[in-house]
Protein backbone atom coordinates (compact mmCIF):
# COMPACT_ATOMS: atom_id res chain seq x y z
CA UNK A 1 0.00 0.00 0.00
CA UNK A 2 1.17 3.65 0.29
CA UNK A 3 0.39 4.47 3.38
CA UNK A 4 1.71 2.81 6.52
CA UNK A 5 -1.52 0.77 8.24
CA UNK A 6 -1.72 0.01 12.08
CA UNK A 7 -4.76 -1.74 13.39
CA UNK A 8 -6.10 -1.59 15.76
CA UNK A 9 -7.22 2.40 16.34
CA UNK A 10 -8.08 1.54 19.87
CA UNK A 11 -7.35 -1.43 21.86
CA UNK A 12 -8.88 -1.68 25.45
CA UNK A 13 -7.67 -4.41 27.75
CA UNK A 14 -7.47 -5.35 31.30
CA UNK A 15 -4.63 -5.80 33.38
CA UNK A 16 -2.75 -9.29 32.56
CA UNK A 17 -4.37 -9.54 29.43
CA UNK A 18 -2.66 -10.15 25.79
CA UNK A 19 -2.41 -7.33 23.53
CA UNK A 20 -1.57 -7.18 19.80
CA UNK A 21 -1.02 -4.52 17.63
CA UNK A 22 -0.28 -4.91 14.07
CA UNK A 23 1.37 -2.91 11.34
CA UNK A 24 1.38 -3.12 7.26
CA UNK A 25 4.21 -1.18 6.35
CA UNK A 26 4.37 0.82 2.65
CA UNK A 27 5.20 -2.03 -0.51
CA UNK A 28 8.52 -2.01 -1.09
CA UNK A 29 9.91 -0.32 2.36
CA UNK A 30 12.29 -3.20 3.99
CA UNK A 31 12.89 -1.52 7.25
CA UNK A 32 9.71 -1.37 10.00
CA UNK A 33 9.89 0.34 12.99
CA UNK A 34 7.88 0.63 16.52
CA UNK A 35 7.43 3.22 18.89
CA UNK A 36 5.63 3.61 21.93
CA UNK A 37 4.69 7.54 22.75
CA UNK A 38 3.61 7.96 26.06
CA UNK A 39 2.33 11.47 27.41
CA UNK A 40 4.21 14.80 26.28
CA UNK A 41 5.10 13.60 23.56
CA UNK A 42 7.84 11.59 24.17
CA UNK A 43 8.88 9.05 21.50
CA UNK A 44 10.50 5.37 22.64
CA UNK A 45 12.29 3.21 19.91
CA UNK A 46 11.34 -0.31 20.51
CA UNK A 47 12.15 -2.37 18.10
CA UNK A 48 13.22 -2.30 14.20
CA UNK A 49 13.75 -5.15 11.57
CA UNK A 50 15.14 -5.50 8.34
CA UNK A 51 12.40 -6.91 5.93
CA UNK A 52 11.93 -10.39 8.66
CA UNK A 53 15.10 -10.10 10.42
CA UNK A 54 15.19 -7.97 13.86
CA UNK A 55 17.57 -5.15 12.96
CA UNK A 56 17.90 -3.57 16.46
CA UNK A 57 15.58 -4.89 19.75
CA UNK A 58 18.14 -2.77 21.81
CA UNK A 59 14.43 -0.52 23.05
CA UNK A 60 12.34 -3.76 23.46
CA UNK A 61 11.49 -4.54 26.79
CA UNK A 62 13.26 -7.98 28.11
CA UNK A 63 10.01 -9.45 29.12
CA UNK A 64 6.22 -8.84 27.88
CA UNK A 65 7.16 -7.58 24.49
CA UNK A 66 7.96 -9.41 21.61
CA UNK A 67 7.71 -8.57 17.51
CA UNK A 68 7.61 -10.50 14.47
CA UNK A 69 7.63 -9.69 10.53
CA UNK A 70 6.83 -12.30 8.55
CA UNK A 71 6.88 -12.98 4.94
CA UNK A 72 3.45 -12.02 2.96
CA UNK A 73 1.76 -10.89 6.79
CA UNK A 74 1.48 -7.66 8.85
CA UNK A 75 4.42 -7.10 11.30
CA UNK A 76 3.25 -7.19 14.85
CA UNK A 77 3.45 -6.29 18.49
CA UNK A 78 2.65 -8.39 21.07
CA UNK A 79 2.48 -7.37 25.07
CA UNK A 80 1.58 -10.67 27.23
CA UNK A 81 0.70 -9.72 30.27
CA UNK A 82 -0.22 -5.69 30.42
CA UNK A 83 0.48 -3.57 32.76
CA UNK A 84 -0.89 -0.33 33.94
CA UNK A 85 2.03 1.46 32.67
CA UNK A 86 1.68 -0.03 28.67
CA UNK A 87 -0.90 2.27 28.23
CA UNK A 88 0.43 4.04 25.48
CA UNK A 89 -0.07 5.07 21.53
CA UNK A 90 2.22 2.85 19.69
CA UNK A 91 3.24 4.02 16.26
CA UNK A 92 5.11 1.51 13.78
CA UNK A 93 6.61 3.37 10.97
CA UNK A 94 8.53 2.30 7.49
CA UNK A 95 11.34 3.42 5.04
CA UNK A 96 13.60 1.93 2.63
CA UNK A 97 17.18 2.11 4.28
CA UNK A 98 17.43 5.59 4.28
CA UNK A 99 15.37 9.06 3.86
CA UNK A 100 12.35 10.10 4.75
CA UNK A 101 10.42 7.73 7.60
CA UNK A 102 6.71 7.44 7.04
CA UNK A 103 4.54 6.67 10.40
CA UNK A 104 1.29 5.07 10.46
CA UNK A 105 -1.63 6.70 12.75
CA UNK A 106 -0.72 4.71 15.49
CA UNK A 107 -2.94 2.65 17.82
CA UNK A 108 -4.03 3.66 20.87
CA UNK A 109 -3.75 0.58 24.02
CA UNK A 110 -5.88 1.55 27.30
CA UNK A 111 -4.67 -1.14 29.71
CA UNK A 112 -7.60 -0.90 32.65
CA UNK B 1 18.67 13.76 29.76
CA UNK B 2 17.36 13.95 26.38
CA UNK B 3 19.53 15.16 24.12
CA UNK B 4 17.43 16.42 21.96
CA UNK B 5 15.55 19.52 23.68
CA UNK B 6 12.99 21.37 22.31
CA UNK B 7 10.97 25.03 23.91
CA UNK B 8 8.91 26.12 24.19
CA UNK B 9 6.63 23.39 25.30
CA UNK B 10 3.75 24.92 23.89
CA UNK B 11 2.64 28.26 22.54
CA UNK B 12 -0.13 30.24 21.26
CA UNK B 13 -0.62 32.48 18.44
CA UNK B 14 -2.84 34.54 16.94
CA UNK B 15 -3.70 33.35 12.90
CA UNK B 16 -1.77 34.78 10.31
CA UNK B 17 1.19 35.51 12.98
CA UNK B 18 4.45 34.04 12.91
CA UNK B 19 6.29 32.13 14.83
CA UNK B 20 9.88 29.95 16.02
CA UNK B 21 10.34 26.91 17.14
CA UNK B 22 13.75 25.96 18.66
CA UNK B 23 15.44 22.74 18.80
CA UNK B 24 19.32 22.14 20.71
CA UNK B 25 20.57 18.52 20.22
CA UNK B 26 24.12 16.95 21.90
CA UNK B 27 23.91 14.07 19.78
CA UNK B 28 27.09 13.16 18.14
CA UNK B 29 27.95 12.23 15.98
CA UNK B 30 25.11 14.01 13.88
CA UNK B 31 23.73 12.80 10.65
CA UNK B 32 20.54 14.40 9.90
CA UNK B 33 18.13 16.40 11.93
CA UNK B 34 14.09 16.21 11.11
CA UNK B 35 11.12 18.34 11.97
CA UNK B 36 7.79 16.55 11.84
CA UNK B 37 4.28 17.95 12.62
CA UNK B 38 2.32 15.68 14.61
CA UNK B 39 -1.62 16.60 14.10
CA UNK B 40 -3.75 15.35 17.76
CA UNK B 41 -4.39 11.98 16.79
CA UNK B 42 -2.61 11.06 14.06
CA UNK B 43 1.01 10.16 13.16
CA UNK B 44 4.17 12.71 12.64
CA UNK B 45 4.00 13.35 9.40
CA UNK B 46 7.94 14.74 7.68
CA UNK B 47 8.58 17.89 7.33
CA UNK B 48 12.18 18.73 6.74
CA UNK B 49 15.11 16.49 6.41
CA UNK B 50 18.60 18.48 6.54
CA UNK B 51 22.33 16.86 6.83
CA UNK B 52 25.09 18.38 8.11
CA UNK B 53 26.04 20.36 5.07
CA UNK B 54 22.41 22.26 4.91
CA UNK B 55 21.88 25.00 6.94
CA UNK B 56 18.20 26.11 5.65
CA UNK B 57 15.01 23.99 4.18
CA UNK B 58 12.30 25.03 3.00
CA UNK B 59 8.84 23.23 2.79
CA UNK B 60 6.25 25.57 1.60
CA UNK B 61 5.62 28.35 4.55
CA UNK B 62 7.99 26.11 6.68
CA UNK B 63 11.49 26.87 6.77
CA UNK B 64 14.07 25.31 9.11
CA UNK B 65 17.67 26.61 9.76
CA UNK B 66 20.17 24.49 11.24
CA UNK B 67 23.62 25.50 12.90
CA UNK B 68 25.69 22.23 13.22
CA UNK B 69 28.90 24.17 15.21
CA UNK B 70 26.42 25.02 17.81
CA UNK B 71 24.22 22.13 17.35
CA UNK B 72 20.76 24.24 17.14
CA UNK B 73 17.96 24.18 14.93
CA UNK B 74 14.96 26.20 14.29
CA UNK B 75 11.45 25.66 12.62
CA UNK B 76 10.23 28.96 11.24
CA UNK B 77 6.01 29.06 10.41
CA UNK B 78 5.06 31.64 8.28
CA UNK B 79 1.27 33.48 8.25
CA UNK B 80 0.27 30.76 10.28
CA UNK B 81 -3.37 29.31 9.72
CA UNK B 82 -5.41 27.06 12.05
CA UNK B 83 -4.43 23.81 10.38
CA UNK B 84 -0.51 24.59 11.86
CA UNK B 85 -2.23 23.96 15.05
CA UNK B 86 -0.16 20.51 16.17
CA UNK B 87 2.91 19.14 18.30
CA UNK B 88 6.19 20.10 15.98
CA UNK B 89 8.80 17.22 16.99
CA UNK B 90 12.73 17.62 16.59
CA UNK B 91 13.93 14.61 15.63
CA UNK B 92 18.10 13.97 15.23
CA UNK B 93 20.03 11.20 14.30
CA UNK B 94 23.59 10.08 14.54
CA UNK B 95 23.54 7.82 11.66
CA UNK B 96 23.22 8.13 7.92
CA UNK B 97 19.77 5.56 8.25
CA UNK B 98 16.37 5.60 10.03
CA UNK B 99 17.80 3.65 13.14
CA UNK B 100 18.60 5.04 16.23
CA UNK B 101 16.78 8.58 15.72
CA UNK B 102 16.68 10.52 19.23
CA UNK B 103 13.42 12.40 19.55
CA UNK B 104 12.78 15.66 21.02
CA UNK B 105 9.55 16.26 23.42
CA UNK B 106 7.76 18.21 20.74
CA UNK B 107 5.99 21.79 21.00
CA UNK B 108 2.81 21.93 20.59
CA UNK B 109 1.70 24.72 18.89
CA UNK B 110 -1.75 26.36 19.23
CA UNK B 111 -3.62 28.93 16.47
CA UNK B 112 -6.08 31.00 17.33
CA UNK B 113 -8.29 32.83 15.13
Amino acid sequence: GEEVAQTPKHLVRGEGQKAKLYCAPIKGHSYVFWYQQVLKNEFKFLISFQNENVFDETGMPKERFSAKCLPNSPCSLEIQATKLEDSAVYFCASSQSVGELFFGEGSRLTVL
Amino acid sequence: KNQVEQSPQSLIILEGKNCTLQCNYTVSPFSNLRWYKQDTGRGPVSLTIMTFSENTKSNGRYTATLDADTKQSSLHITASQLSDSASYICVVSPSYNNNDMRFGAGTRLTVKP
